[in-house]
């Protein structure tokens, strides 16, 4: 079974700009959660989606959203760029809700100028 | 203070040594995850655990829910093992969401 993918896998943007990442998930499993990692914070936690529907929410402002797909395949989309989102970030797929081993994407790695 | 708190930080260790990363959390959870994470990001999840030990390879993970504290135990450590060994709980419906994370620990294996 190919693995969780995620494109693209390096982006620069500037301030003030948008920018959409994508998540395509492992064959077969239905939930999608996003992650942010920085050197300062380390790993947090974004939102969690399964079957279409966003299931759980971490403390970021609204300017971060995303949404699931019918085939599972999850966006996350982040406006109005801060140099402080500068980060990797991460999703993992795992096959229900609330547990179960995460099997988690190389990453994005997103540098805003 | 920290939901999840890690020990030690940094850790070297030589070759075959047994070593030990300990984990502890502050809030209710209905599991524990391990994670390894190797330099340039990818992160692999080594163990999900809600009670009791398990056991992979040279690995073990061990849990006491009463005192809130995990073990990640490495035995005979090689260079391999260098990564960064991140716990994480699972605290789902909480104010932090799903995972809230440890600050990870970074351990290298010299030969």
């Amino acid at each position: 079974k190919a693995g969780v993918t995620q494109t693209p896998r390096y982006l620069i943007k500037t301030r003030g700009q948008q920018v959409t990442l994508s998540c395509s998930p492992i064959s077969g499993h239905r939930s999608v959660s996003w992650y942010q990692q920085t050197p300062g914070q380390g790993l947090q936690f974004l939102f969690e989606y399964f079957s279409e529907t966003q299931r759980n929410k971490g403390n970021f402002p609204g300017r971060f959203s995303g949404r699931q797909f019918s085939n599972s395949r999850s966006e996350m989309n982040v406006s109005t760029l801060e140099l402080g989102d500068s980060a990797l970030y991460l999703c993992a797929s795992s096959l229900g809700l609330a547990g179960g081993t995460q099997y988690f994407g190389p990453g994005t790695r997103l540098t805003v100028l | 203070k920290n939901e999840v708190e890690q020990s030690p930080q940094n850790l070297t260790a030589q070759e075959g040594e047994f070593i030990t990363i300990n984990c502890s959390y502050s809030v209710g959870i209905s599991a524990l995850h391990w994670l390894q994470q190797h330099p340039g990001g990818g992160i692999v999840s080594l163990f999900m655990l809600s009670s009791g030990k398990k056991k992979h390879g040279r690995l073990i993970a061990t849990i006491n829910i009463q005192e809130k504290h995990s073990s990640l135990h490495i035995t005979a450590s090689h260079p391999r093992d260098s990564a960064v060994y991140i716990c994480a709980v699972m605290n789902y419906g909480g104010s932090q969401g799903n995972l809230i994370f440890g600050k990870g620990t970074k351990l290298s294996v010299k030969p």
